[in-house]
C-alpha cells in the first residue's frame, strides 16, 4: 500500500540514450511533482503538474518532459542523456488547498547514473 | 531572488541532547514553510507545515517556530535519538503571482548525526 512509488529504483545508462522513470500515487492527490537531488543533496523542483496546469522550472532543459497518462501517474522522460543528468530523481504528490498549505508525499527516489 | 539558507550545515550531538536548526528565507510572497526529514537513501518526509499566521507547530519531539516578520524559522529537536540522524530540510513555498500556483524553494539541509 505504498503511497508514492517509482520505478526503477536504479537506472544506469549511457550518454545519448533516452530513458523514462515512472511514478504512481494512490493517494487521490491532484498534483504531482518531479524533483532532482544532486550529489550535494540539494533538492530542486523540476515540474509540478495537475490536470489544469503544468509548471515548469525554467532551468530544466527541454530534454526533460513530464508525461501524465492519468491523474495517478506522472512519468519523466529524458532524451539524449548527459553526464550531468546523473542524480536522484524524486516524484511527489499533494492535494493543494487554496490556503496554500498541503502535505507533500515523496517517493523513494530513482538513482540515475549516466556513463 | 528567492533563497532559503539553513544553518548549521552539519551538526553532531550526543543521544538525549536537544538541538536547534535554523532557516532564514527571502521567499516572497510567502505561502507556507515546511520542515522535512530525509533519511539516507529515502525520500523526504514532512515534519511540520506552517502558514503565515502560525508561529509554532509541534510533531512529537520536533517543534518548529516561524517569525514571518524576520523571515526566520527554527526546528527544535528534544531528547534526540539515534534515529534522528538524518538531513533536515527547510522548504519555503511562494504564492505565485496571479494565484493558484505554488513554487517551493528548498534549503540545502542540515545534516544531523546523533551519537550514542
Amino acid at each position: 500500500d505504498t503511497a508514492v512509488s517509482q520505478t526503477p529504483k536504479y537506472l544506469v545508462t549511457q550518454m545519448g540514450n533516452d530513458k523514462s522513470i515512472k511514478c504512481e500515487q494512490n493517494l487521490g492527490h491532484d498534483t504531482m511533482y518531479w524533483y532532482k537531488q544532486d550529489s550535494k543533496k540539494f533538492l530542486k523542483i523540476m515540474f509540478s503538474y495537475n490536470n489544469k496546469e503544468l509548471i515548469i522550472n525554467e532551468t530544466v532543459p527541454n530534454r526533460f518532459s513530464p508525461k501524465s497518462p492519468d491523474k495517478a501517474h506522472l512519468n519523466l522522460h529524458i532524451n539524449s542523456l548527459e553526464l550531468g543528468d546523473s542524480a536522484v530523481y524524486f516524484c511527489a504528490s499533494s492535494q493543494v488547498r487554496t490556503s496554500g498549505s498541503y502535505e507533500q508525499y515523496f517517493g523513494p527516489g530513482t538513482r540515475l547514473t549516466v556513463t | 531572488k528567492n533563497q532559503v539558507e539553513q544553518s548549521p550545515q552539519s551538526l553532531i550531538i550526543l543521544e538525549g541532547k536537544n538541538c536547534t536548526l535554523q532557516c532564514n528565507y527571502t521567499v516572497s510572497p510567502f505561502s507556507n514553510l515546511r520542515w522535512y526529514k530525509q533519511d539516507t537513501g529515502r525520500g523526504p518526509v514532512s515534519l511540520t507545515i506552517m502558514t503565515f499566521s502560525e508561529n509554532t507547530k509541534s510533531n512529537g519531539r520536533y517543534t518548529a517556530t516561524l517569525d514571518a516578520d524576520t523571515k526566520q524559522s527554527s526546528l527544535h529537536i528534544t531528547a534526540s535519538q539515534l534515529s534522528d540522524s538524518a538531513s533536515y530540510i527547510c522548504v519555503v513555498t511562494q504564492r505565485r503571482a496571479g494565484g493558484g500556483s505554488y513554487i517551493p524553494t528548498f534549503g540545502r539541509g542540515t545534516s544531523l548525526i546523533v551519537h550514542p
